[in-house]
């Protein structure tokens, strides 16, 4: 079967690092994606993992362990911006992606 | 134009009713996508349409019929909803082959739907 975890809120203060967990068990696996969406838009794309290791991209960094079927993103120096939710999404086979809840985070001042 | 773009972007229908929603992309992409988002649930993919051939469908009821009529545009067609069916539609789009960018998805702000 296909199942994508995430904490379904996650609370931060302006200026602070915070880690997003995602863990995944689907049949295939081609690609871990993180999406950012905020409420009422259209969710966009944040980082790409594939192999196992870190990707950093500004003030945003995704890891992956295929082994473990584990992946988090890190977000750095948080900005109230940033408050959103963040979607982890696995593509398996072809192309079906499949996506986790989402987790719900708050910047405060 | 750039991106994804849906419409309309808010609709509301009664349960005997037949719309339609629409989705065009200006990316160049040659895969195009349906998602369901709920209140509280995941993404659920609906469609997938690959160079305007019909490559997923994940188990939709047949009230939900999708058109792609060329890798522009794609379309959801509408009938005899039920009130369970209110949700965003989004429509996404790849590049299918090819580079780092594939099968990143863009997607559309996407349609309200809610059914009386």
């Amino acid at each position: 079967g296909q199942n994508i975890d995430q904490p379904t809120e996650m609370t931060a203060t302006e200026g602070a690092i915070v880690q997003i967990n995602c863990t995944y068990q689907t049949s295939g696996f081609n690609g871990l994606f993180w999406y950012q969406q905020h409420a009422g838009e259209a969710p966009t794309f944040l980082s790409y993992n594939v192999l196992d290791g870190l990707e950093e991209k500004g003030r945003f960094s995704s890891f992956l362990s295929r082994s473990k079927g584990y992946s988090y993103l890190l977000l750095k120096e948080l900005q109230m911006k940033d408050s959103a939710s963040y979607l982890c999404a696995v593509k398996g086979y072809g192309q079906n992606f499949v996506f986790g809840p989402g987790t719900r985070l708050s910047v405060l001042p | 134009e750039t991106g994804v773009t849906q419409t309309p972007r808010h609709l509301v229908m009664g349960m005997t009713n037949k719309k339609s929603l629409k989705c065009e992309q200006h990316l160049g992409h040659n895969a195009m996508y349906w998602y369901k988002q709920s209140a509280k649930k995941p993404l659920e993919l609906m469609f997938v349409y690959n160079f305007k051939e019909q490559t997923e469908n994940n188990s939709v009821p047949s009230r939900f019929s999708p058109e792609c009529p060329n890798s522009s545009h794609l379309f959801l067609h509408l009938h005899t909803l039920q009130p369970e069916d209110s949700a965003l539609y989004l429509c996404a789009s790849s590049q299918r082959t090819g580079g780092p960018g594939a099968n990143v998805l863009t997607f559309g702000a996407g349609s309200r739907l809610t059914v009386l």
